[in-house]
Order: structure tokens, then sequence, then C-alpha cells
């Protein structure tokens, strides 16, 4: 299996601009997480999807930032206008169904905003 | 709101000892904790689960505690390696039946040869 696949790897863009992260979950996992990385706040829960839909997204800090699962093996993290408060590191993971709470992580997408 | 607090230190031992890592919480009682290991510009990695009628998880040469009354768990690394240098996280369920986790800042560890 590959794994979680992330794409871009990096990401450089200037401030206003929209940026537009993407995750291929492992397959047959059914759980979808999207955080975000820092040094100062670390691993911080965006959302996260099960069965492709959206089951908690109180850590999208604000409108600028949303996320879709149109299918099983695809999802997407917007951000738009980016600022450069967003400049971070991104994760997707993913999980399997019922007790199998163990996540499994992608590379991650390293965000500048300048 | 629930809180977790790891070693905020860089813990550096000897090739060969025991490393022992510390996750402390509270206003919480998790149904389980986790242990991750990350490598710098990688994603976390899993490394155990110890539910909360576990008192104690072991996996080669790793070992870990879960004290529901202290409401701490340590991490054992026993005969300690280089190659297991990394910064190591915990992280607790929110309860109920959310798949969401908290996660702790993590311990960067170095095991000098």
């Amino acid at each position: 299996d590959a794994g979680v696949i992330q794409s871009p790897r990096h990401e450089v863009t200037e401030m206003g601009q929209e940026v537009t992260l993407r995750c291929k979950p492992i397959s047959g996992h059914d759980y979808l997480f999207w955080y975000r990385q820092t040094m100062m706040r670390g691993l911080e829960l965006l959302i996260y999807f099960n069965n492709n839909v959206p089951i908690d997204d109180s850590g999208m800090p604000e409108d600028r930032f949303s996320a879709k699962m149109p299918n099983a093996s695809f999802s997407t993290l917007k951000i738009q206008p980016s600022e450069p408060r967003d400049s971070a590191v991104y994760f997707c993971a993913s999980s399997l169904p019922a007790t199998q709470e163990t996540q499994y992580f992608g590379p991650g997408t390293r965000l500048l905003v300048l | 709101s629930q809180k977790i607090e790891q070693n905020s230190e860089a813990l550096n031992i000897q090739e060969g000892k025991t490393a022992t890592l510390t996750c402390n919480y509270t206003n919480y009682s998790p149904a389980y904790l986790q242990w991750y290991r990350q490598d710098p510009g990688r994603g976390p990695v899993f490394l155990l689960l110890i539910r909360e009628n576990e008192k104690e998880k072991r996996k080669e040469r790793l070992k870990v505690t879960f004290d529901t009354t202290l409401k701490q768990s340590l991490f054992h690394i026993t005969a300690s390696q280089p190659a297991d240098s990394a910064t190591y996280l915990c992280a607790l369920d929110s309860g109920g039946n959310n798949r969401k986790l908290i996660w702790g800042l993590g311990t960067s560890l170095a095991v000098n040869p």
C-alpha cells in the first residue's frame, strides 16, 4: 500500500492567493483527518470526515478554510484568501472503521504564505 | 478544557540506556491514549495504543503505562539506539464516539552513541 498521499509537498504563495491541498487516504479507510502543525501549537485537528461526510469541523479556524471529500479516495483543503499566519505543515491522516483508532499520516504539505 | 503536557525539554540519553517520556493530562478521563513517533519532515507514525482498563502495554523494546489515578502515561524505550532519536507525541481521545484526538506538543529524544 502506498500509504496516505498528499500533494503538493511544498507550497509557497503570496498573501491573498488561494491554496488547495490534496489528500488520497489509504484504500479501505473510511475516516479522514486534516491537521495543521506549528511549533507553538503542535498538531491541531481542523476537520475530520467519516464515509465522506464532515463530522467535526470545530477546528477550522475561520471561513477562509474549507474542506471537501467528494469521494472515498480524495479530499481537499482550501484556504482562500491565504494569510502569512496560515504558514504551517498540513497533514492528512486516515484510519479504519470500528475500533481501529490508529491514524496513518501522510508526509504533509509545508505551506509558506509570504 | 482538556490539557496535555509532555516534557518540554529535550531528552538526551546514552545509547543502551532506557528512555522514559511522560504525558500528563488534566480535566479529562480518556478512554485510550496513543503514542506516535515523528521524524523531521515527516508525518507522525503510530507506535502504541493503551486503553483505560489496561495498566501496561509492550511492543518489542517499547513499553507504555497508563495510570488513570495520576492522569499520567509513561513511555519507555529500553536498550535505546541512536535510531530511536525523534520526537514522541502523546495523543488522547476526546471522548464519546468522536474520533478527535487531543495532542501533546511532543518530547524530543536524542540517543547519543
